[in-house]
């Protein structure tokens, strides 16, 4: 079975600080990796996915993830962030074909307060 | 824009009811799916559904099932609410061999 650890619950970080929140995932097979965000009373949106190529990839609102197969790792990162960045980001992990369906498993979460 | 409307926002329900938590999707999505989130937790699939009258039981099926009839409405039922089963609940849908959701807003459901 596939699962998705991240590895902070809580992350706070005053404005300008850089970014880096931790995924790993376990699946015996090729992934489709994604972030999505939740702003505090909003639904989830997506931040960025990666499904092959260039294992950078850039997502919206100045945000990207690496996605390391060695490591199973696809972290986030910002360089920068803003207090409007103050949101719970959760990782998640679909299987690349077959029969999943594109079924998402998701990690815990992590809650990210940027403080003024 | 694809839209996940998802019929109430909060509900509260006693111990021993039948819940229903309806979801529609306006942009002919094949796949549709029910998770619940809760904090430290994350969201944790229930069910899921790949096609009209097919349902797929998720990680946390137990106390739930599901209806989907016509291929835009996939509800999601609480056979005898139980305290336990007070969560925040999404739904979501995704096109056939694209992998990638759009969320509903989520049903706040406080079992009592």
């Amino acid at each position: 079975a596939q699962s998705v650890s991240q590895h902070n619950h809580h992350v706070i970080l005053s404005e300008a600080a850089s970014l880096e929140l931790g995924c790993n995932y376990s699946y015996g097979g090729t992934v489709n990796l994604f972030w999505y965000v939740q702003y505090p009373g909003q639904h989830l949106q997506l931040l960025l996915k990666y499904f092959s190529g260039d294992p950078l990839v850039k997502g919206i609102k100045g945000f990207e993830a690496e996605f390391i197969k060695s490591k199973f790792s696809f972290n986030l990162r910002k360089p920068s962030v803003q207090w409007s960045d103050t949101a719970e980001y959760f990782c998640a992990v679909s299987g690349a074909g077959g029969t999943s369906y594109g079924k998402l498993t998701f990690g815990q979460g992590t809650i990210l307060t940027v403080h003024p | 824009d694809v839209k996940v409307t998802q019929s109430s926002r909060y509900l509260v329900k006693r111990t021993g009811e039948k819940v229903f938590l309806e979801c529609v999707q306006d942009m002919d999505h094949e796949n549709m799916f029910w998770y619940r989130q809760d904090p430290g937790l994350g969201l944790r699939l229930i069910y899921f559904s790949y096609d009209v009258k097919m349902k797929e039981k998720g990680d946390i099926p137990e106390g739930y099932s599901v209806s989907r009839e016509k291929k835009e409405r996939f509800s999601l039922i609480l056979e005898s609410a139980s305290t336990n089963q007070t969560s925040m609940y999404l739904c979501a849908s995704s096109p056939q061999g694209y992998y990638g959701y759009t969320f509903g807003s989520g049903t706040r459901l406080t079992v009592v």
